[in-house]
């Protein structure tokens, strides 16, 4: 069975300070992992997909990264509107497979 | 262009009742799906469709139906609720299934008394 285990579940930054969310997963065989921000009381929101261990994709402040067992959504010098939900997904390389295995998601404050 | 447009954004049901999420999309898109979100929980696919008169069970479908007679639309019908089916749903698009991005509506908060 496919899991996906974002950690920390929530993190509060002063703004300007850099880090880094982590999204561990396991999935027989990775067609695609996804990046999601979702803002409060509205649908989460596309920022990155990523194919294969290696692959890196840059959007703004935000830096995705993946490896075989996780992926890493760096923020560098967030801002105040840098705070949401950040959900990880992934989906399996199954034939006819279209489900979309999300994690929990890591609460994002950043503190003006 | 609207985008993944979902009503009614809120709804109390009674237990038993039942009634119909709208969906709609405007971006001529093949694939459309339906999420639930729960507290501690990620999202879980209830539904989806790859593309009009094609429909497919997800993760979680016991007590939803769901039909597809066009390309724009994807209603989500709950048959009898329960007070297990409480959650914020969502409806989403994509132009193909797959790895492709996925657009999500702004959801409809349902409660189940």
């Amino acid at each position: 069975e496919d899991q996906v285990t974002q950690s920390p579940e929530a993190l509060r930054l002063q703004e300007g300070e850099s880090s880094s969310l982590n999204c561990s997963y396991t999935v027989s065989g990775l067609r695609g992992l996804f990046w999601y921000r979702q803002d409060p009381g509205k649908g989460p929101e596309f920022l990155f997909t990523l194919y294969s261990a290696g692959e890196e994709k840059e959007k703004e402040r935000l830096k995705a990264t993946l490896t075989k067992k996780e992926s890493f959504l760096h923020i560098t010098a967030p801002k105040p509107e840098d705070s949401a939900t950040y959900l990880c997904a992934v989906q399996a390389a199954d034939f006819g497979n279209e489900k979309l295995t999300f994690g929990t998601g890591t609460r994002l404050t950043i503190i003006p | 262009n609207a985008g993944v447009t979902q009503t009614p954004k809120f709804q109390v049901l009674k237990t038993g009742q039942s009634m119909t999420l709208q969906c709609a999309q405007d971006m001529n898109h093949e694939y459309m799906s339906w999420y639930r979100q729960d507290p501690g929980m990620g999202l879980r696919l209830i539904h989806y469709s790859v593309g009009a008169g094609i429909t497919d069970q997800g993760e979680v479908p016991n007590g939803y139906n769901v039909s597809r007679s066009t390309t724009e639309d994807f209603p989500l019908r709950l048959l009898s609720a329960a007070p297990s089916q409480t959650s914020v749903y969502f409806c989403a698009s994509s132009y193909g299934g797959g790895v492709s991005e996925q657009f999500f509506g702004p959801g409809t908060r349902l409660t189940v008394l």
